[in-house]
């Protein structure tokens, strides 16, 4: 595709219920990353797919996050139990190789607002 | 612990005039620096990279200063136009560590 796509764009769930967001890297790309954007803060990495590779989950803040990549292609983040301070933008990028210092190619987000 | 600030949370400029956006970091190992513009309800895009072993690099309209000695890292865009207003920051790349951004608003 012609960039990274995610979806849904906004998402808005009740305090408890568990959430899929969706992550189309950018075809070819081997990498791919979760990160979270609450209000005025920075980015938050989350998890991180390197080709074939075991993912690095060092940045999930709880076992209610977890984050698959299916066929080296499509992610999905799923948070289980959603709290209110899990509000926030959540953004996917995807890079060419697998090294850190390679460019990273962001979608749009996908903004999850929890009552 | 590692940590990437922003010296100001707005800038504002009137178009035609340069802006000038900086980052102090405290990571000193980081060795890739990027600096992204976000504009409202989009996704971070890349402006500009550099590499650790570089001190400057340019771009069109924009000019990439790192200063390793301080942990510093500036970006200057020449001509500011009103399509550069957005939220800009940077980016230790390979430690996967980003400031909160600056908001630049450029008037007419």
């Amino acid at each position: 595709g012609a960039g990274v796509s995610q979806s849904p764009s906004n998402k808005v769930t009740e305090k408890g219920k568990d959430v899929e967001l969706r992550c189309d890297p950018i075809s070819g790309h081997t990498a791919l990353y979760w990160y979270r954007q609450s209000l005025g803060q920075g980015l938050e990495f989350l998890i991180y797919f390197q080709g074939n590779s075991a993912p690095d989950k060092s940045g999930l803040p709880s076992d209610r996050f977890s984050a698959e990549r299916t066929g080296g292609s499509v992610s999905t983040l799923t948070i289980q139990r959603t709290q209110q301070e899990d509000s926030a933008v959540y953004l996917c990028a995807s890079s060419l190789h697998i090294t850190r210092t390679d460019t990273q190619y962001f979608g749009p987000g996908t903004r999850l607002t929890v009552l | 612990g590692e940590s990437v600030g922003l010296h100001l949370p707005t800038l504002s400029v009137q178009e035609g005039d340069n802006s000038i956006i900086n980052c102090a970091y405290s990571n000193s190992a980081s060795d890739y620096f990027i600096w992204y513009k976000q504009e409202s309800g989009k996704g971070p895009q890349f402006i500009i990279d550099i590499r650790s072993n570089m001190d400057k690099r340019q771009g069109q309209r924009v000019t990439v200063l790192l200063n390793k000695t301080v942990k510093h890292l500036s970006l200057q865009i020449a001509a500011t136009q009103p399509g550069d207003s957005a939220v800009y920051f940077c980016a230790l790349t390979d430690k996967l560590i980003f400031g909160t951004g600056t908001r630049l608003q450029v008037f007419p």
